[in-house]
């Protein structure tokens, strides 16, 4: 058991750029979250896949960005047009439903937009 | 979601137990009561969860109050790697989506 592993771990990109962000989650988790943390805030729910559903989508993640999980493992999430509000940090988290319900989260990528 | 209410700060001492208190009166019959912290520069950290009765593990014991209404986090023996932000999280099993909804949680600071 490695994990929940991100990557990159810091991105700064300038605004109007695109970037992705990579999440390997623990191996055999079906469930993957994607969350957004600001400075000084708790984390905020993004989207989650089951497998490689994407079943829920927040409101706060808007048509610049997208999301997947190919192959029911490792997923991405993409920004385009980055904007400075656009600067947190992305936290990746797995859980092994229906067993176990605890998420287990990766580093998170840092995110900057100049 | 239902809410939960935190104390923004707590304080404790090394090797002293610590109580961080949780209330959330709109609790409903599915909720799960979570627990989750995140020490700086980290991603949170799951402790524990329980749906109704009290719950031990390695890291924590949860108290759940007999109307569910409030939960306390007990930590036995805090250590200076005990010092994190504290979330009390509800998620509903009812939708089965278990997504976590933070609040600003308890900052623990602990003294040596």
């Amino acid at each position: 058991d490695t994990g929940v592993s991100q990557d990159p771990r810091h991105k700064i990109t300038k605004r109007g750029q695109n970037v992705t962000f990579r999440c390997d989650p623990i191996s055999e988790h079906n469930r993957l979250y994607w969350y957004r943390q600001t400075l000084g805030q708790g984390p905020e729910f993004l989207t989650y896949f089951q497998n490689e559903a994407q079943l829920e989508k927040s409101r706060l993640l808007s048509d610049r960005f997208s999301a997947e999980r190919p192959k029911g493992s490792f997923s991405t999430l993409e920004i385009q047009r980055t904007e400075q509000g656009d600067s947190a940090m992305y936290l990746c988290a797995s859980s092994l439903l229906p067993s176990k319900i605890e998420q287990f989260f990766g580093p998170g990528t840092r995110l900057t937009v100049l | 979601d239902a809410k939960t209410t935190q104390p923004n700060s707590m304080e404790s001492n090394e090797e002293e137990p610590v109580h961080l208190p949780c209330n959330h009166s709109t609790i409903s019959g599915t909720d799960y009561i979570h627990w989750y912290r995140q020490l700086p520069s980290q991603g949170p950290e799951y402790v524990i969860h329980g749906l109704t009765s009290n719950v031990n593990n390695r890291m924590a014991s949860l108290a759940i109050a007999e109307d569910r209404k409030s939960s306390t986090l007990i930590l036995h023996r805090a250590t200076l790697r005990d010092a994190a932000v504290y979330y009390c999280i509800l998620s509903n099993s009812g939708g089965s989506n278990y997504k976590l909804t933070f609040g600003k949680g308890t900052l623990l600071t602990v003294n040596p």
